[in-house]
């Protein structure tokens, strides 16, 4: 998986929106930008998905840049339950075997202030 | 039950024992991957297997041994293990195919120590 860069933390306050981004200037063009978070003392939770347009779900919204070079996960509305390590990970369009694993980095950790 | 589980949650483990951790996934899925998380380190890939056949082995130490009987069930097998493999052990499923589409879907993990 190609290599992402996001902040280290963010801090934000409750019932706000927060904008995490992540940079991955080395994207290909057919890998999927996915987001996910882990809580405390719990296992990764799958976030949202894209590959060229934007994507809403029941979560969040990710905004993906026209070069998709970068891209932007949207909180609307932070709740202290969203506190968690958020992780962007690429992930290519096909590998061998039809499944491939995740490559974690350290991902931002949110901090919200109630 | 429902998405991924995962037994026991926590286990403490002799460096001459011989233990196994299970993971059943209620999803449908059939690709199922073990993760480690060490404390300070992120997450790293172990195994993965799709449709019941190991596809990657990270460059795991062969005192770790993954089996997956069938695609809801996965277990890795531990023995002569070092207190440096103390760590929480993840177990995650998807559907196999055109994997980037596909998102995984994580178990709580099974907290380890080797003492």
């Amino acid at each position: 998986d190609a290599k992402t860069t996001q902040p280290n933390s963010m801090e934000s306050n409750e019932e706000e929106p927060v904008h995490l981004p992540c940079n991955h200037s080395t994207i290909s063009g057919t890998d999927y930008i996915h987001w996910y978070r882990q809580l405390p003392s719990q296992g990764p939770e799958y976030v949202i998905h894209g590959l060229t347009s934007n994507v809403n779900n029941r979560m969040a919204s990710l905004a993906i840049a026209e070069d998709r070079k970068s891209s932007t996960l949207i909180l609307h509305r932070a709740t202290l339950r969203d506190a968690a390590v958020y992780y962007c990970i690429l992930r290519a369009m096909y590998s061998g075997g039809g499944a491939d694993g995740l490559t974690f980095g350290k991902g931002t950790h949110l901090i919200i202030q109630p | 039950e429902t998405g991924v589980t995962q037994t026991p949650r926590h286990l403490v483990m002799g460096m001459t024992n011989k233990k196994s951790l299970k993971c059943e996934q209620h999803l449908g899925h059939n690709a199922m991957y073990w993760y480690k998380q060490s404390a300070k380190k992120p997450l790293e890939l172990m195994f993965v297997y799709s449709l019941e056949e190991r596809v990657e082995n990270n460059s795991v130490p062969s005192r770790f041994s993954p089996e997956c009987p069938n695609s809801s069930h996965l277990f890795l097998h531990l023995h002569t293990l070092q207190p440096e493999d103390s760590a929480l052990y993840l177990c995650a499923s998807s559907q196999a195919g055109t994997s980037g589409a596909y998102e995984q879907y994580f178990g709580p993990g099974t907290r380890l120590t080797v003492t």
